[in-house]
């Protein structure tokens, strides 16, 4: 099955910076990747997302990047604000019927200080 | 983005009782959700895949007689803990993955807020 690793686990970033986390998968037929925010305690919220048909993808301060090649896709977010202290999950989707499912990574803990 | 509503969001019970928890897709309908356990500072643990009128597929070490699953229309699925214990506490979520829909919206997981379960 798929495995999908995610690094770093914890990453403190000062305000204003740029912060970057990374994911690679296992599994080649994989062809949808979420990133998901959870706030403590609070649900899972996605934030972006990409297929493998594309290389890259934007949204305001969150861009995307995935490397079908070397199996990896990273995060990106840029000018970070307080308010993105969070845990971010990547995730990776294999295709295929309603048997599929989400293989989620370990998470990292973003923290953004003052 | 489409909603996901999942009661009761925390509950407290005595070793031994069974607990329900319902999820539900508010303005979609969702053919496939999906049960998590979330332990502290951890990643989501897929728990069973939920079928809407068919057996839930059950993940390796989830007793599928402990952790009952029921997606009995394609907006309600409940997972009943039964006879609960202080180990089964935990935060669970459940997911709903749209049925069809265009390409664009393919594959995408929506998230309950998550039921916190509290055995005494």
């Amino acid at each position: 099955g798929e495995n999908v690793e995610q690094h770093p686990s914890t990453l403190s970033v000062q305000e204003g910076d740029s912060a970057v986390i990374k994911c690679t998968y296992s599994d080649s037929a994989s062809n949808y990747f979420p990133w998901y925010k959870q706030e403590l305690g609070k649900r899972p919220q996605l934030i972006i997302d990409i297929r493998s048909n594309v290389g890259e993808k934007k949204d305001q301060r969150i861009a995307v990047t995935l490397n079908k090649t070397a199996k990896h896709f990273s995060l990106h977010i840029t000018e970070t604000q307080p308010e993105d202290s969070a845990v971010y999950f990547c995730a990776a989707y294999p295709g295929g019927g309603t048997a599929s499912k989400l293989t989620f990574g370990t998470g990292t803990r973003l923290q953004v200080t003052l | 983005g489409a909603v996901v509503s999942q009661h009761p969001s925390w509950v407290i019970c005595k070793s031994g009782t069974s607990v329900k928890i319902e999820c539900r897709s508010l303005d979609f309908q969702a053919t496939t959700m999906f049960w998590y356990r979330q332990f502290p500072k951890q990643s989501l643990m897929l728990m069973a895949t939920s079928n809407e009128g068919s057996k839930a597929t059950y993940e390796q070490g989830v007793e599928k007689d402990k952790f009952l699953i029921n997606h009995a229309s394609l907006t309600l699925s409940t997972l009943t803990v039964t006879s609960a214990h202080p180990e089964d506490s935990s935060f669970y979520i459940c997911s709903a993955r749209l049925a069809g829909g265009l390409m664009i919206a393919k594959n995408i997981q929506y998230f309950g807020a998550g039921t916190r379960l509290s055995v005494l």
